[in-house]
């Protein structure tokens, strides 16, 4: 059981706007900064987006974050079939002074 | 460009201690407001994040971890290491380290991982 929630799977077809969807509470999203990860088919998670809503040099402006509350949330416009990957949302959780991970969203662009 | 890479044994038997290594080029272990971290990945499961330690020691600790986990660095060989103890066939996963920005909590850039199998 993962401290931030994520919905197991999303699909969308290709050129469609998907979000995903990452819950926490007070002790991690509420109070600190989310981080958004792409984890192509047998490869090592990416940076996506940091800080909520910033994006590292060479991500192409169709992914977005954003943050309210204690939640966050992932978008990402006119998919491409090379969008099919495993994303991750990631926080601070100062009640476990420690990093937490979502369980993960498979988006399928069909 | 930062660069991060895992060695160590991809096989250790149960009981025993999974020890890895993290070599970091392109940078500084020692810049400031970076910590250098661990992530594993059980075989078709999520990510689960391990700890994170500085070039002056402080370390951080998934509690789930954290009685069996030692994370360490090297500022001369600008590197840093993992040691988990008493290993399981549950600790069998994918093991990335990476650069973490302190504060702001992310990792950048990634291992390309290193699948560490226990079994005897």
């Amino acid at each position: 059981q993962s401290v931030l929630t994520q919905p197991p799977s999303v699909s969308a077809a290709p050129g469609q706007k998907v979000t995903i969807s990452c819950s926490g509470s007070n002790s991690n999203i509420g109070n600190s900064y989310v981080s958004w990860y792409q984890q192509l088919p047998g490869t090592a998670p990416k940076l996506l987006i940091y800080e909520n809503s910033k994006r590292p040099s060479g991500i192409p402006d169709r992914f977005s974050g954003s943050k309210s509350g204690t939640s966050a949330t992932l978008g990402i416009t006119g998919l491409q079939t090379g969008d099919e990957a495993d994303y991750y949302c990631g926080a601070w959780d100062h009640s476990l002074s420690a990093g937490v991970f979502g369980g993960g969203t498979k988006l399928s662009v069909l | 460009q930062v660069h991060v890479q895992e060695s160590g044994p991809r096989l250790v038997k149960p009981s025993e201690t999974l020890s890895l290594t993290c070599a970091v080029s392109g940078a500084s272990i020692s810049s400031v407001g970076y910590f250098w971290g661990w992530i594993r990945q059980p075989p078709g499961r999520g990510l689960e994040w391990i700890g994170i330690i500085n070039h002056g020691r402080a370390t951080y600790y998934s509690p789930s971890l954290r009685s069996r986990a030692t994370i360490s660095v090297d500022t001369s060989k600008n590197q840093f290491s993992l040691d988990l103890r008493s290993v399981i066939a549950e600790d069998t996963a994918i093991y990335y380290c990476g650069r973490h920005k302190s504060g702001v909590d992310w990792f950048d850039p990634w291992g390309q991982g290193i699948l560490v199998t226990v079994s005897s």
